[in-house]
């Protein structure tokens, strides 16, 4: 039981590329996150989706797309990258009607 | 605007000792609070939570206190221990069918053996 994985680990962007950020999780849950943390804000959402086939925004969507590709996996898409998203992001799942979310190790993500 | 609010970026206490995290909100339609802590290079892990309609919570050395007019809550570490040392998040959330949680920015714990 992985629990929720991310891949890449570590990503070097050049500013105006394209990349998607890889999810999956083992846990059978409905519910799926993706989040950025940024030195001194916290972890602010991005997109969610509350359940399969089901995708809507979070706090900063904006830059970023969303794929709700089955249960278990939720994909994040940055089509043209930007400095301003050099972050860590985390993807992260949770059981319906739980407020408890389970996040995975992160990505880490320079635009250069 | 933070809805969510540690105004503490940082805290250092004797092993042993009580570690109190603090953090504020300005929401009223959160119902339910949660605790996270994150080890570097690692995901934040779920460690207490509250709701709106009680004023504690507790589990083992974590006790969670919530103060609704003051728009505030707190956890308590007793006794803290050097493993304790990380960031911890605190959450908001509107209630399970939003599923939009707010973080506060993090208060690193140092916990000195």
């Amino acid at each position: 039981n992985a629990g929720v994985t991310q891949t890449p680990k570590f990503q070097v962007l050049k500013t105006g590329q394209s990349m998607t950020l890889q999810c999956a999780q083992d846990m059978n849950h409905n519910s799926m996150y993706w989040y950025r943390q940024d030195p001194g804000m916290g972890l602010r959402l991005i997109y969610y989706s509350a359940s399969e086939g089901t995708t809507d925004k979070g706090e900063v969507p904006n830059g970023y797309n969303v794929s709700r590709l089955n249960k278990r996996e939720f994909s994040l898409r940055l089509e043209s990258a930007a400095p301003s998203q050099t972050s860590v992001y985390f993807c992260a799942s949770s059981r319906q009607g739980s407020y408890e979310q389970y996040f995975g190790p992160g990505t880490r993500l320079t635009v250069t | 605007d933070q809805q969510v609010k540690q105004n503490s970026p940082s805290l250092s206490v004797q092993e042993g000792r009580i570690s109190i995290l603090n953090c504020d909100y300005t929401n009223s339609m959160f119902d339910y609070f949660l605790w996270y802590k994150k080890y570097p290079a690692e995901g934040p892990t779920f460690l207490i939570s509250i709701s709106s309609i009680k004023d504690k919570n507790e589990d083992g050395r974590f006790t969670v206190f919530l103060n609704k007019s003051a728009k505030h809550l707190s956890l308590h570490i007793v006794p803290s221990q050097p493993g304790d040392s990380a960031v911890y998040f605190c959450a908001a959330s509107r209630g399970p069918g939003t599923y939009k949680y707010i973080f506060g920015t993090g208060t690193r714990l140092k916990v000195l053996a």
